[in-house]
């Protein structure tokens, strides 16, 4: 059964860092491209950032372009999403995903984890 | 970026209606259209891939067609677990981009 977990929110000042991580079991990780989609309280999917499988490549959305970064450890069966100078707008759930075909059909989500911006 | 509206914004509707949920894209993106089910508290659920095709497990009260800007999702006979806000999502091109969903109510 495949299963995502996601770690690492916390409540955390404007201008501030984060990690958050993902664990990934039930499935052969390093097959498949994996992302990040965020949701603010109330609102609706957007659409963060990809890994392909092998971390060759990578790709932002134009709001989060240059402060954060995805990478993976397949020997971990892990993903990660390195967040840097947050804003209040960065308030969000955060889901990572499983891509079933590298085309971004997003299958299996995990249940999120909670990333508050606030002073 | 490819723009996704979704209507209507809140759907009303009684078990056993059919109900057909419309998403436009801003520009052609042949049949690279995906839609998700989340209920609330819930990560979303993934129900149909290419426009049209049905994930494996989902009922098949569910279909969904269209190419090219406007696509529709039909659910052919509600039921009670159905209750939900819906979101469609283009894959033709980066960035990834979701319609703004549509809630599903019960009448």
């Amino acid at each position: 059964e495949v299963h995502l977990m996601e770690s690492g929110g916390v409540v955390v000042q404007p201008g501030g860092s984060l990690r958050l991580s993902c664990a990934a079991s039930g499935f052969t990780f390093d097959d498949y491209t994996m992302h990040w989609v965020r949701q603010s309280p109330g609102k609706g999917l957007e659409w963060v950032s990809l890994i392909t499988w092998d971390g060759g490549s990578t790709y932002y959305a134009g709001s989060v372009k240059g402060r954060f970064t995805i990478s993976r450890d397949n020997s971990k069966n892990s993903l990660y999403l390195q967040m840097n100078s947050l804003r209040t707008e960065d308030t969000a759930l955060y889901y990572c995903a499983k891509d079933r075909t590298a085309m971004a059909e997003l299958d299996y989500w995990g249940r999120g984890t909670l990333v508050t911006v606030s002073s | 970026d490819i723009q996704m509206t979704q209507s209507p914004s809140t759907l009303s509707a009684s078990i056993g209606d059919r109900v057909t949920i419309t998403c436009r894209a801003s520009q052609s993106i042949s049949s690279w259209l995906a839609w998700y089910q989340q209920k609330s508290g819930k990560a979303p659920k993934f129900l149909i891939y290419k426009a049209s095709s049905l994930e494996s497990g989902v009922p098949s009260r569910f279909s969904g067609s269209g190419s090219g800007t406007e696509f529709t999702l039909t659910i052919s006979s509600l039921q009670p677990d159905d209750f939900a806000t819906y979101y469609c999502q283009q894959y033709d091109s980066y960035p990834i981009t979701f319609g703004q969903g549509t809630k599903l109510e019960i009448k």
